[in-house]
Formats: C-alpha cells, sequence, structure tokens
C-alpha cells in the first residue's frame, strides 16, 4: 500500500494564479481532510469529508474548494492564490469509527509559496 | 480555535532522559491522540487514548488521560537522538463531526 500520496510535493504560484494539490489513499478510508500548517501553529483544517460525494468547511475554509468524486481521491483547488495562502498542505485519511475519529495517516505534505 | 494547548512549548534534554509533555484542552471528547512530526515530514500517529481510559502504553510511550483536569501528558522514557521532532496532540471532541483540533505542539531536542 502506498498509503496517503500528495502531489506537487513544492510550488510556487504568483498571486491571482489558481492550482489543484491531489491527494489520493489507497486504504479504502471514508474519511479526508486537507490542513494547514504555519510555522509555530498546530494544523488548521481547511475541508474534510465523510465519504463520497460528502464534503464540509473546517476551520478555514476561505478560498479553497473540495470535492470527493471517488473514495480514493480528495483534490483541493486555490481559486485565487494569495499571499496569506503560503504554508505546508497535508491530507490525511482515517477509517470512520461509529463513534469517533480514529488514527489519522498524512501524506508527506507540498509546500506552497505564494508570492 | 485551538483545543488542545502543549505544553512546554520547546524542550532540550539530554539522551536517555525521560521526556514529559503535556496538553490541555477545553470540551468534552471522545477520544485524544498524539502524534509525532519530524522536520519537513508528515505526522506519524504515536497513540490514541479514549475518553474512559485513564492511561495507555506503547513501547517507550506513557500517555494518561485526566478527564477532570481535561489534560494530558505523553512521556518519552529512556530518549534517543531519534526522538527529536515535534509532537502534537489532537482532540476528538464531542459532537465534533469527526473534526480532530490539534495544538501548537512541543518542539522536543534530544542532545547526545
Amino acid at each position: 500500500n502506498a498509503g496517503v500520496t500528495q502531489t506537487p510535493k513544492f510550488q510556487v504560484l504568483k498571486t491571482g494564479q489558481s492550482m489543484t494539490l491531489q491527494c489520493a489513499q489507497d486504504m479504502n478510508h471514508e474519511y479526508m481532510s486537507w490542513y494547514r500548517q504555519d510555522p509555530g501553529m498546530g494544523l488548521r483544517l481547511i475541508h474534510y469529508s465523510v465519504g463520497a460525494g460528502i464534503t464540509d468547511q473546517g476551520e478555514v475554509p476561505n478560498g479553497y474548494n473540495v470535492s470527493r468524486s471517488t473514495t480514493e481521491d480528495f483534490p483541493l483547488r486555490l481559486l485565487s492564490a494569495a499571499p496569506s495562502q503560503t504554508s505546508v498542505y497535508f491530507c490525511a485519511s482515517s477509517y470512520r469509527g461509529l463513534a469517533d475519529t480514529d488514527t489519522q495517516y498524512f501524506g508527506p505534505g507540498t509546500r506552497l509559496t505564494v508570492l | 480555535s485551538q483545543q488542545g494547548e502543549e505544553d512546554p512549548q520547546a524542550l532540550s534534554i539530554q539522551e536517555g532522559e525521560n521526556a514529559t509533555m503535556n496538553c490541555s484542552y477545553k470540551t468534552s471528547i471522545n477520544n485524544l491522540q498524539w502524534y509525532r512530526q519530524n522536520s519537513g515530514r508528515g505526522l506519524v500517529h504515536l497513540i490514541l487514548i479514549r475518553s474512559n481510559e485513564r492511561e495507555k502504553h506503547s513501547g517507550r510511550l506513557r500517555v494518561t488521560l485526566d478527564t477532570s483536569k481535561k489534560s494530558s501528558s505523553l512521556l518519552i522514557t529512556a530518549s534517543r537522538a531519534a526522538d527529536t521532532a515535534s509532537y502534537f496532540c489532537a482532540t476528538d471532541a464531542i459532537d465534533s463531526n469527526y473534526q480532530l483540533i490539534w495544538g501548537a505542539g512541543t518542539k522536543l531536542i534530544i542532545k547526545p
């Protein structure tokens, strides 16, 4: 199993450009999420999905869109990049337990710089 | 807003010593999880403790949970250089709809 994969590893954008960060998992996990991590801070949830066709907003959703057409893939789209979106982005997946959230498996991250 | 707060923010100890990190949170939880992040890498799950558990062990790791004080501690015994990393707690709050809330982390440095 490859686990959770993310592409690209690094990306530089100019203000106003759009792009899609790819995330895929091969563990048949129902739950997938996108986080951003800024220096000295913990992870902040951008969007998450509890299954194919279902997405919801997290703590910091503005400027980002997601879709979940398959169980495996959960792309994150930056609509019009801004310098404030410079960050490291992590995708994670987990089995959706009946009562609570199970262990999350993380991808290696995408380091995004917006000039 | 962040639910979990780790303490201390940074910790530097000699190899072989024990390292203790604490996490406090604000609301009732289903479980609390600890993760490790090596520099520039993704997070790796260490241990999950449920709200009805008080202590859990995994190798050199010992986690305690005190729901009355809304706090948890992670103890790493006999530290090694390879334990140098940032450690994060994440809480699965009741009625959070499967969203984990993360603390800012403790940066642990093990000196050889």
